[in-house]
Parts: C-alpha cells; structure tokens; sequence
C-alpha cells in the first residue's frame, strides 16, 4: 500500500522560501514513477506546479517555473517542493502525488497540507 | 497560457445521468493528452477516477466511465447516487505540462 505524506512549515513570509517534503512508503522514488506537486488556493481550483522522474527529470507549469524547484532525496526516499520568492497569492494547500508511468494515473495523494504566506 | 475549460456547476437528480466536459484551448482534445478525471470532497484529497481517456482505477465505480466527445474529454455518471456530489477535475497533457480544468461543482438533488 503506498502511502505520501508532506510535511514542512505551515507559515512563511512573504519574499521568504516555502520548503515541503513528501515522505513516501510503499514504493521507491528510485523506481519507475514519478512525483508530483499540485496545490489549490482557497476559493480555487487544482494547479499542477512540477513533477520529477527517478532520475531527476522535471517538469514545472510554464506560470510558476521560475520560482519553482523539485528534488529527490534517494537516500530518505523523499521527494521535495521548493518555492521562492513567495506572496500571499501561494497560500493554499498543497499535495504531493505519485505519478504511474506510461500516463497509467496520478493514484495516491498525500492527505495535503494548508500554507498560509503571511 | 493554455486554459482548459469545464462547466462551473451541474445539477442532477438521483437515479439519473450527467455528462462532465472538459475542453482545451488549443484545441480538440484527443487520447494524446491524456486525459484524467478526479473526484475532490471537502477535506478530502483528489481521488483519481479515470485516467488516459476512458480508463478505470481498481476503486473506480463502474458508474462512472470516460470518453471523448464532440473534442472534449467527457465524464459520464449513471445512474448518479447522492455520494456522488463533489467537485469534479479534468487534467490535460501538453507535451511537457499538466494543466487542470478549472473543475465542475457537482450537486445531486
């Protein structure tokens, strides 16, 4: 059964750096899928943000790439969200997913986490 | 930017049937972009439905079915239970990116 969970600061700054972690069990980020970051803002709609591949490929949405990165930890079988510069327009809860290959789903979510840029 | 569309709000009566849509500005939707469909209740994680057009998850009732239609990607529940009511996503592969539908609040009365 495979299980994500995020963890990290519920308040950042604005201008400050927002750092989430995805711990997941019951597959290895080493593997064959990949990870996903998607966050909805209050009042709004899903937003994918990235994705990345067990070798390190990413993929950011073209609207937040530039202040966007995502990572993999092999060792802790982690993945991460980084996001800089932020405002208050990135205060919205955010999930971490995994990502089947060959376009097979986005299956399993994290059960999310509110961060508030205040 | 590419927008993908889907009706803000739905309205059906137990028992009977609604079609979901999910349109692309680029264009017709087809297989190549994938599409995928996710139910959201409130407190709840986006729970996959479908995925790559018309595909089922193990969890997926079979009352719900995806297809194409008209160049959109479609979602289709029959017959709709009052559980059903949420909101509902579409998602779209562009090549490098995923873009979400703004979704369709679904309500069943």
């Amino acid at each position: 059964q495979v299980q994500l969970q995020e963890s990290g600061p519920r308040l950042v700054k604005p201008s400050g750096t927002l750092f989430l972690t995805c711990s997941v069990s019951g597959d290895s980020i080493s593997g064959v899928n990949w990870w996903s970051w998607v966050r909805q803002a209050p009042g709004k709609g899903l937003e994918w943000i990235g994705e990345i591949s067990p070798t390190e490929v990413t993929k950011y949405n073209p609207s937040l790439e530039s202040r966007v990165t995502i990572s993999l930890d092999k060792s802790k079988n982690e993945f991460s969200l980084k996001v800089i510069s932020v405002t208050a327009a990135d205060t919205a809860i955010y999930y971490c997913a995994r990502v089947l290959v060959d376009f097979k789903g986005f299956p399993n979510w994290g059960q999310g986490t509110l961060v508030t840029v205040s | 930017q590419t927008v993908v569309t889907q009706e803000p709000s739905l309205t059906v009566s137990p028992g009977g049937t609604v079609t979901l849509t999910c349109a692309s500005s680029t264009g017709a939707v087809t297989d190549a972009s994938y599409p995928h469909w996710f139910q959201r209740k409130p407190g709840h994680s986006p729970r996959a439905l479908i995925y790559s057009t018309s595909n089922k998850h193990s969890w997926t009732p079979a009352r719900f079915s995806g297809s194409l239609l008209g160049g959109k990607a479609a979602l289709t529940l029959s017959p709709v239970q009052p559980e059903d009511e949420a909101d509902y996503y579409c998602l779209l592969y562009f090549g490098s990116a995923w873009v979400f539908g703004g979704g369709t609040k679904l309500t069943v009365l």
